[in-house]
């Protein structure tokens, strides 16, 4: 299996600009998870979706993040505008179950907003 | 709740022991343990799922008191490889009846010396 794949590795924009993250999670994973890490909060679960439907956004910090889950296959996050402080790196993980089941993250979209 | 992991950071040489400590103030489904490489993505070593459970694989092995709400990650013996950030992320209930998502410390620098 190719594990979870996240789309671009590296975003590099400017303040008030629209970022779209992607995220392919592994076939056949029910739970689709999105966390952010930075040096000071650490590793933040923003929002996760069962079967597609968001679950818990509990952890979306702002109106400006939006998260879809379109099909089985593919989710985005938005950030829309963009500003300096959402500098981070974005996590997707997946799993085939809540709770006790392994989570599979990402590489990861290293994210610079100037 | 963030979980709470100590120590911070730990410098070892080569084929010493360390223990890295987690702990909960809220009930736990479950624990969960990782590594992360600077400049990648979190990679699963092993999730505790009962109390008094201990679990392990080649010289890394963990123990979970349900009771107390802790969880300890135990290297023996350890290699160059080991060195990165180890991760304890807990899964606990929320209101809806169901498991939150996992919760991560803030984790603990581990570096092997030669």
């Amino acid at each position: 299996d190719a594990g979870v794949i996240q789309s671009p590795r590296h975003e590099v924009t400017e303040m008030g600009q629209e970022v779209t993250l992607r995220c392919k999670p592994i076939s056949g994973h029910d739970y689709l998870f999105w966390y952010r890490q930075t040096m000071m909060r650490g590793l933040e679960l923003l929002i996760y979706f069962n079967n597609n439907v968001p679950i818990d956004d509990s952890g979306m910090p702002e109106d400006r993040f939006s998260a879809k889950m379109p099909n089985a296959s593919f989710s985005t996050l938005k950030i829309q505008p963009s500003e300096p402080r959402d500098s981070a790196v974005y996590f997707c993980a997946s799993s085939l179950g809540l709770p006790q089941e392994t989570q599979y993250f990402g590489p990861g979209t290293r994210l610079l907003v100037l | 709740q963030q979980p709470v992991q100590s120590p911070q950071a730990v410098i070892l040489r080569e084929g010493e022991d360390a223990v890295i400590n987690c702990s909960s103030s809220k009930a736990l489904y479950s624990v969960h343990w990782y590594r992360q490489k600077h400049g990648e993505a979190p990679v699963f070593l092993m999730i505790l799922l009962k109390g008094g459970e201990q679990k392990g694989h080649d010289k890394i092995s963990a123990s979970f008191n349900e009771k107390k709400q802790q969880s300890s990650l135990y290297l023996t013996a350890s290699q160059l490889s080991y060195s990165g950030t180890y991760f304890c992320g807990t899964e606990g209930g929320y209101s809806g009846g169901g498991a939150d998502g996992l919760t991560f410390g803030k984790g603990t620098h581990l570096i092997i010396q030669p």
